[in-house]
């Protein structure tokens, strides 16, 4: 198993939809996790965290389910500006090892 | 605020050339890290730093090499570049191992 895996879409939805993404992580032990956003062509930034209470932000919400090792991201009211890939990220396996990234879920808004 | 710097921000190698990828960072963070983006996928560790004078290796290592003399520099060393060396390179650090991680730019290689 992989240790991040996510869908890589593309996940085409019209403009106002609700979209979810989902992730899943091998390692039971993992304690960070993120969302990271990457516009084409640009370096990813920071989308938010994911508690594990879940949190929100404006129109994201993110949840955290540890026992089935998998995170979401739900996006509603979606916007054109919102297409872009979306990389869920875990702190490593143990010590000093650093962030893993999926590979992304492509998400393109239509008009 | 700069962030993280990276340089070039674009270059191109011919085949058994070397170059140094440049990466500075100006918030004190630890941690360092190298990653590479092909076309279409997604990012793969080269190598990461959690410290001054500490570097390990990550992912896909083979044809790199990094030093870290300073908390602020982590520059990254292509030797005898290669076609499969083709890609964005991005720098990023973080405050420690769990927290959220801040990319440069990048640095698009084309080996030829």
């Amino acid at each position: 198993r992989k240790e991040v895996e996510q869908d890589p879409g593309p996940f085409n939805v019209p403009e106002g939809a609700t979209v979810a993404f989902n992730c899943t992580y091998s390692n039971s032990a993992s304690q960070s996790f993120f969302w990271y956003r990457q516009d084409c062509r640009k370096e990813p930034k920071l989308l938010m965290s994911v508690y594990s209470s879940g949190n929100e932000d404006g129109r994201f919400t993110a949840q955290l389910n540890r026992a089935s090792q998998y995170i979401s991201l739900l996006i509603r009211d979606s916007k054109l500006s919102d297409s872009a890939t979306y990389l869920c990220v875990v702190n490593g396996n143990s010590g000093n090892t650093p962030l893993v990234f999926g590979k992304g879920t492509r998400l393109s808004v239509i008009a | 605020n700069a962030g993280v710097t990276q340089t070039p921000k674009f270059r191109i190698l011919k085949i058994g050339q070397s170059m140094t990828l440049q990466c500075t960072q100006d918030m004190n963070h630890n941690y360092m890290y190298w990653y590479r983006q092909d076309p279409g996928m997604g990012l793969k560790l080269i190598y990461y730093s959690v410290g001054a004078g500490i570097t390990d290796k990550g992912e896909v290592p083979n044809g790199y090499n990094v030093s870290r003399s300073t908390t602020e520099d982590f520059p990254l060393r292509l030797e005898l570049a290669a076609p499969s060396q083709t890609s964005v390179y991005f720098c990023a650090s973080s405050r420690g191992q769990g927290g959220d991680a801040f990319f440069g730019q990048g640095t698009r290689l084309t080996v030829v």
